[in-house]
């Protein structure tokens, strides 16, 4: 059975960078098509990116090119997340999620989430 | 790119049933799609995948109380027998090419 374990809590200042992990257990995330999901106070769930292992791109939601980065080091079955020019909009839960080893499936295994609070 | 509606909130009584409705946009009604639930302050769990056909796969360990129709653009979870631990939001999520897109939640409310 997959596990998704994110790393803790951050508190940022505006203009700042954050990045998250996901270590992967239980499969090996270079099989797996890694996806990272975000939720606002409040809000609803909000898609910002995915790995296709298939051919091995990553597509990033049009709100979040240009400043979102995901990359994957599969020797420690870790994914990255990094998000840059952080504002107070970003205050959120950081989610990662997988559907296994295909893109076009859905997330059947998340992370336990990771607030990220950007705050001056 | 494909766009899915759900209504914000539903309330029904325990040990009642309750149908929540996703809806997918024009020229996406084929579209496979997948329910999740989120309880107050813990992360999405994924209950299904639903197909346009109404087949559905529930994911492990969700109970035989939770089932998935499906009618036209609309996508449908059954949630029967309520519980209180049902009492949660419900999120729709299908995806394309190169997105994946989610509805805007239904917050289920057992009275």
């Amino acid at each position: 059975q997959v596990h998704l374990t994110q790393s803790g809590a951050e508190v940022k200042k505006p203009g700042a960078s954050v990045k998250v992990s996901c270590k992967v257990s239980g499969y090996s995330l270079s099989d797996s098509s890694m996806h990272w999901v975000r939720q606002a106070p409040g809000k609803g769930l909000q898609w910002m990116g995915g790995f296709d292992p298939l051919d091995g791109e990553t597509f990033y939601a049009p709100k979040f090119q240009g400043r979102v980065t995901m990359t994957e080091d599969t020797s420690t079955d870790t994914a990255y997340m990094e998000l840059s020019s952080l504002k107070s909009e970003d205050t959120a839960v950081y989610y990662c999620a997988t559907g296994g080893g295909a893109y076009f499936t859905p997330l059947d295994s998340w992370g336990q989430g990771t607030l990220v609070t950007v705050s001056s | 790119q494909p766009l899915l509606t759900q209504s914000s909130s539903a309330s029904a009584s325990l040990g009642s049933s309750v149908k929540l409705t996703c809806t997918l946009s024009s020229g996406h009604s084929d579209y496979i799609i997948a329910w999740h639930q989120q309880q107050p302050g813990k992360a999405p769990r994924y209950l299904m995948k639903l197909e346009h056909s109404g087949s559905y796969n529930k994911g492990s360990g969700i109970p035989d109380r939770f089932s998935g129709s499906s009618s036209g653009a609309d996508r449908y979870l059954t949630i029967s027998n309520l519980q209180s631990e049902d009492g949660a939001d419900y999120y729709c999520e299908t995806w394309d090419s190169d997105t994946r897109v989610f509805g805007g939640g239904t917050k289920v409310t057992v009275l």
